[in-house]
């Protein structure tokens, strides 16, 4: 079975600092990874995914993440956080070999970047 | 202007008193699906479309039934609401390319409160 854990309800960090969001994952074929933000009173903004290739995947608004496979761990990462971050975070995976289109997405992470 | 668009925003009803919340898309996606966020566990998903006609279950499907007659549109009924069902709804679309598909696109968001 899928699953997606995002291990931390909030993150704080400092204006300027970077900042992590984690997420794991678990599905039996080959995972696709996404992340999408979310701002109040929104619906999911895509940020980025994995697929295939390149571990280190660069998306929207500077933010990157690493497909890691051992860890089954999908971070999103920033080098600088800006107060404009601030907002809900989701990890989501699909199974690709499963010939299903079942998404599972974790609980959310909520960022918050400090003046 | 591409976008997912799910109406309306704001509903409050009363147990057992049947209802629909549109859903259309102006993309030509073929991908449609629901999902309701709900604090704490994140956004699960409802049903899925792969194309017209064709509909599955997403992981919480009990009391929600949709349909897809035409490529654009995909609605949400409730046909005995109950207060478990409570929550923020959200519509997405994407492409499907082989097994890979775009991006989720997500609509606004319905909240509806069952009294």
């Amino acid at each position: 079975a899928q699953s997606v854990a995002q291990p931390e309800d909030q993150v704080n960090v400092a204006e300027g600092n970077p900042l992590t969001v984690k997420c794991t994952y678990s599905v039996s074929g080959n995972p696709y990874l996404f992340w999408y933000v979310q701002y109040p009173n929104r619906g999911l903004q895509f940020l980025l995914k994995y697929i295939t290739g390149d571990n280190l995947v660069k998306g929207s608004y500077g933010f990157e993440a690493e497909f890691n496979k051992s860890q089954t761990s999908f971070h999103l990462k920033k080098p600088s956080a800006l107060v404009s971050d601030s907002a809900l975070y989701f990890c989501a995976v699909r199974d690709g070999d499963s010939g299903t289109y079942k998404y599972i997405f974790g609980t959310g992470t909520r960022l918050k970047v400090l003046a | 202007e591409a976008q997912v668009t799910q109406n309306p925003r704001y509903l409050i009803t009363v147990t057992g008193k049947k209802l629909t919340v549109t859903c259309s898309q102006n993309m030509n996606h073929e991908y449609m699906s629901w999902y309701r966020q709900d604090p704490g566990l994140g956004l699960r998903q409802i049903y899925y479309s792969m194309n017209v006609e064709v509909t599955d279950k997403g992981d919480v499907p009990e009391g929600y039934k949709v349909s897809r007659k035409e490529k654009r549109n995909f609605p949400l009924i409730l046909e005995s609401p109950s207060p478990n069902q409570t929550s923020l709804y959200f519509c997405a679309s994407s492409l499907l390319q082989g097994s890979y598909n775009s991006p989720l696109h997500f609509g606004n968001g319905t909240r509806l409160t069952v009294t």
